[in-house]
Formats: C-alpha cells, sequence, structure tokens
C-alpha cells in the first residue's frame, strides 16, 4: 500500500529553520506531486504548498511565501519541505500527502490528494 | 482570498443521516474534496471531486456540489465517523480548506 514516512518531532528556537523530509513508498513517486498541509494545535488545516515531481514546478500559500521551499530527491523518491525565520506561529504538525496531478498538471482544478503522512510535530520555542 | 465557510459543529444519532456543508460564491464550479481526520490521527480522504469515493471508504459517504453549496451526506451513521471533517478545493492553483466541522455520533 502506498505510504509516506515523515522525519521525526523537532524543536527549533524563533529565528531558525526546519526541514521535514517524506520519504514515499509502494509507488512511482514521479507519477504523482505532493502537498504539504499543517495544523496548529487545536486548529484546522491549513494548506502550505505543493510541488511537481516531475517538473519540480511548486506553488506556495500566500502566507508563507518568502519562507517556505519545498523541494525533491527521485532517486530516494522523498519529498522535503524547509520553513525559515521560525515564529511561534510556526509551531504544527505538518503533514505530506500524494497530490494527483490530472493530465501531468499540477494546476489543474481536478487534482486531490490522498494518503497523508504521518505527521511532523514542528515546535517553536525560546 | 477564497474562503470556505463549514458550521462548526453538527451531530447525528446512530444510524441516522448526517450532512455536513461547505459554502462559498460560486462553490459549484469548483472540484470539492472531503477529508475525515480523528483525534490524534492524520486527515483521511473520504470525497474527491465532488461525489467521488476513494477505495476503501464505505459507500456510506456521499458528496454533492451545486450552487454556492457542498455536502457531505454520511447515511447510517456510526460511533466510528464522529470526528473533524474538512471541505478543500482549489482556488488558481492554491489549496484551501473549510474551517472544519466537528461531527459528533450519539
Amino acid at each position: 500500500q502506498v505510504q509516506l514516512v515523515q522525519s521525526g518531532a523537532e524543536v527549533k528556537k524563533p529565528g531558525a529553520s526546519v526541514k521535514v523530509s517524506c520519504k514515499a513508498s509502494n509507488y512511482i513517486f514521479t507519477n504523482y506531486g505532493i502537498t504539504w498541509v499543517r495544523q496548529a494545535p487545536g486548529q484546522g488545516l491549513e494548506w502550505m504548498g505543493w510541488i511537481s515531481t516531475s517538473n519540480d514546478d511548486t506553488k506556495y500559500a500566500q502566507k508563507v511565501q518568502g519562507r517556505v521551499t519545498m523541494t525533491t530527491d527521485t532517486s530516494t523518491s522523498t519529498a522535503y519541505m524547509e520553513l525559515r525565520s521560525l515564529t511561534s506561529d510556526d509551531t504544527a504538525v505538518y503533514y505530506c500527502a500524494r497530490l494527483l496531478c490530472s493530465g501531468g498538471s499540477c494546476y489543474g482544478r481536478s487534482n486531490y490528494f490522498d494518503n497523508c503522512g504521518q505527521g511532523t510535530l514542528v515546535t517553536v520555542s525560546s | 482570498s477564497y474562503e470556505l465557510t463549514q458550521p462548526p459543529s453538527v451531530s447525528v444519532s446512530p444510524g441516522q443521516t448526517a450532512s455536513v456543508t461547505c459554502s462559498a460564491d460560486t462553490l459549484g464550479d469548483k472540484y470539492v474534496s472531503w477529508f475525515q481526520q480523528r483525534p490524534g490521527q492524520s486527515p483521511v480522504l473520504v470525497i474527491y471531486q465532488d461525489n467521488r469515493r476513494p477505495s476503501g471508504i464505505p459507500d456510506r459517504f456521499s458528496g454533492s456540489n451545486s450552487g454556492n453549496t457542498a455536502t457531505l451526506t454520511i447515511s447510517g451513521a456510526q460511533a466510528a465517523d464522529e470526528a473533524d471533517y474538512y471541505c478543500q478545493v482549489w482556488d488558481n492553483s492554491a489549496g484551501v480548506f473549510g474551517g472544519g466541522t466537528k461531527l459528533t455520533v450519539l
């Protein structure tokens, strides 16, 4: 079955950076994109962005634009999400998910994502 | 920015039908996905492209989308369905989530 296994919990100080990994297995990595979603404690889901694994196109949420970088390593079927200049507002569980990009384009309106990873708790505290 | 509105909570008796709504301007022009999230767990896709069910999702879950409102319907609600439910769409290729609805089965 499709699996996305994320890296472990992180504790960071304000102003630092964090890089979360998401290793995919049991499907052809480059046939799907990867999207990232986060959830602050007791709050709802917040979309952060996506990356196409076939051409490295990216789309980021305006809220994190300029602070986030999403990358992939197709040789290891691993996606990465780096978030810089952390503040306490970035404390959250971060999820990666497989993104089905219709017709090979992650810009399509009919795209959807499934198979979330187990989540990675990032705590930002001084 | 595009906003999706969901009721904060919905209650249903076991075996009855629950409806969770998601509202926004011209929502019917977009495809809606629905996610279920049980406490302490990752989100699970239960409906995509308005009314399609991923494999493994019971046919008790169904979806519709027209006008300004999308609806997730859970027929014959069970205790296991108690969870938070989120609607999601794409707006100019950016993801947007509703605020979530807590479904209580009692």
